[in-house]
């Protein structure tokens, strides 16, 4: 069966910019993660999404992030007026709920803010 | 924030030999999972031990939980070159969030 999968693997853009990352969690998971990764550090939550709705936000760093999941499958992770701190690796993960906490990785989209 | 903490930073090791990584965390948690990771196939959890276990196995991986020192460790046995990777203890406290550490790099020379 399908994995979780990120769009687009690299992304290079401007400082500035408005960039849309993408993850399509695996088929009936309702619960998916968007994380952050530093090079040389560990994953950083962003945020979760239970179903449709975000159940925790709390990790986003600031406004300018925005994530949606209209439909309870794939999710988007926006950023808005990118900055060169924002570069990192973006991680997408599902789960089948947020009550079963083993989580499935996506491969990342790393995002590069020139 | 990063709440775990893994030690070593870096270990290398030759095939067959034992590897032992520590996590240390600060807060209560539900469960603690120890995830791997390499450029070819990105994060991948390996196991999960809940609060109330002390000790579990899976394969060539044996993971041991300490609540009262807020610490586990994870040893694999055997090691093979393709256990060269990140290693990474996650700790989930009462949502869903993983929290994890800095990571441990294991290099195992064949």
């Amino acid at each position: 069966g399908a994995g979780v999968s990120q769009t687009p693997s690299n992304k290079v853009t401007e400082k500035g910019k408005y960039v849309e990352l993408r993850c399509d969690p695996i088929s009936g998971h309702t619960a998916l993660y968007w994380y952050r990764q530093s090079l040389g550090q560990g994953p950083e939550f962003l945020i979760y999404f239970q179903g449709t709705g975000a159940a925790d936000d709390s990790g986003l760093p600031n406004d300018r992030f925005f994530a949606v999941r209209p439909e309870g499958s794939v999710s988007t992770l926006k950023i808005q007026r990118t900055e060169r701190g924002d570069s990192a690796v973006y991680l997408c993960a599902s789960s089948l709920s947020d009550r079963i906490n083993e989580q499935f990785f996506g491969p990342g989209t790393r995002l590069t803010v020139l | 924030s990063q709440q775990g903490e893994e030690d070593p930073q870096a270990l290398s090791i030759q095939e067959g030999e034992n590897a032992t990584m520590n996590c240390s965390y600060k807060t209560s948690i539900n469960n603690l999972q120890w995830y791997r990771q390499n450029s070819g196939r990105g994060l991948v959890h390996l196991i999960l031990i809940r609060s109330n276990e002390r000790e579990k196995h899976s394969g060539r991986l044996r993971v041991t939980l300490d609540t009262s020192k807020k610490s586990s460790s994870l040893l694999i046995t055997a090691s093979r070159a393709a256990d060269t990777a990140s290693y990474f203890c996650a700790t989930v406290g009462s949502g869903s969030r993983l929290t994890f550490g800095e990571g441990t790099q294991l290099t195992v020379n064949p």
